[in-house]
């Protein structure tokens, strides 16, 4: 289906581990983004990318890491997860001007 | 650094009503504007997309003006109905080729009483 996916919708783990949201967009999107949102501090970036390759810092980066191989997919990995780490995920593709976004992924870090 | 407020935080309106949200933003060096809505527990769903050199854009009883002079937005909903209760988010992006990017108010929750 043509579109932005994201999965898990839903995520438990455990402070420490290693955990990977995926992000998957059908459009060829050059510009794709990944999001956190909290209560009180709205949607906040976490790191964007311009094209395959190519990807940068946002606002509260700390703690994340993300790659862009194909232009489709950008997986954020949360290398040790935190309890402060719990949040709603949004993953956003865009071609430069209306962008799209997808479901979101909770996540709860325990 | 873009900086976008969102006024009022919160609205509760009757059935019916007109109302305005209001969006302004610091970086006026932008290419379009976004509005978003957001149900509870759901994504942001695209409600209009305004060009730069466009001062309005209009889909069925949403309007949405922009003034890049001024750094403001404004979304119009014209009688509104409980369907509406959502908040809505705006979203002007800045930068341009790799720095390209959206910076997000906090939002508008309206709620539309029957």
């Amino acid at each position: 289906d043509a579109g932005i996916t994201q999965s898990p919708r839903y995520k438990i783990t455990e402070t420490g581990r290693q955990v990977t949201l995926m992000c998957h967009q059908t459009w060829s999107h050059s510009y794709m983004f990944w999001y956190r949102q909290d209560l009180g501090h709205g949607l906040r970036l976490i790191y964007y990318s311009a094209a395959a390759d190519i990807t940068d810092k946002g606002e509260v980066p700390d703690g994340y890491v993300v790659s862009r191989s194909k232009t489709e997919n950008f997986p954020l990995t949360l290398e040790s997860a935190t309890r402060s780490q719990t949040s709603v995920y949004f993953c956003a593709s865009s071609r430069g001007n209306e962008a799209f976004f997808g479901q979101g992924t909770r996540l709860t870090v325990v | 650094k873009q900086e976008v407020t969102q006024i009022p935080a919160a609205l509760s309106v009757p059935e019916g009503e007109n109302l305005v949200l209001n969006c302004s933003f610091t970086d006026s060096a932008i290419y379009n504007l976004q509005w978003f809505r957001q149900d509870p527990g759901k994504g942001l769903t695209s409600l209009l997309l305004i060009q730069s050199s466009q001062r309005e854009q209009t889909s069925g009883r949403l309007n949405a003006s922009l003034d890049k002079s001024s750094g403001r937005s404004t979304l119009y909903i014209a009688a509104s109905q409980p369907g509406d209760s959502a908040t809505y988010l705006c979203a002007p992006p800045t930068g341009g080729g790799s720095n390209y990017k959206l910076t997000f108010g906090k939002g508008t929750l309206l709620t539309v009483n029957p």
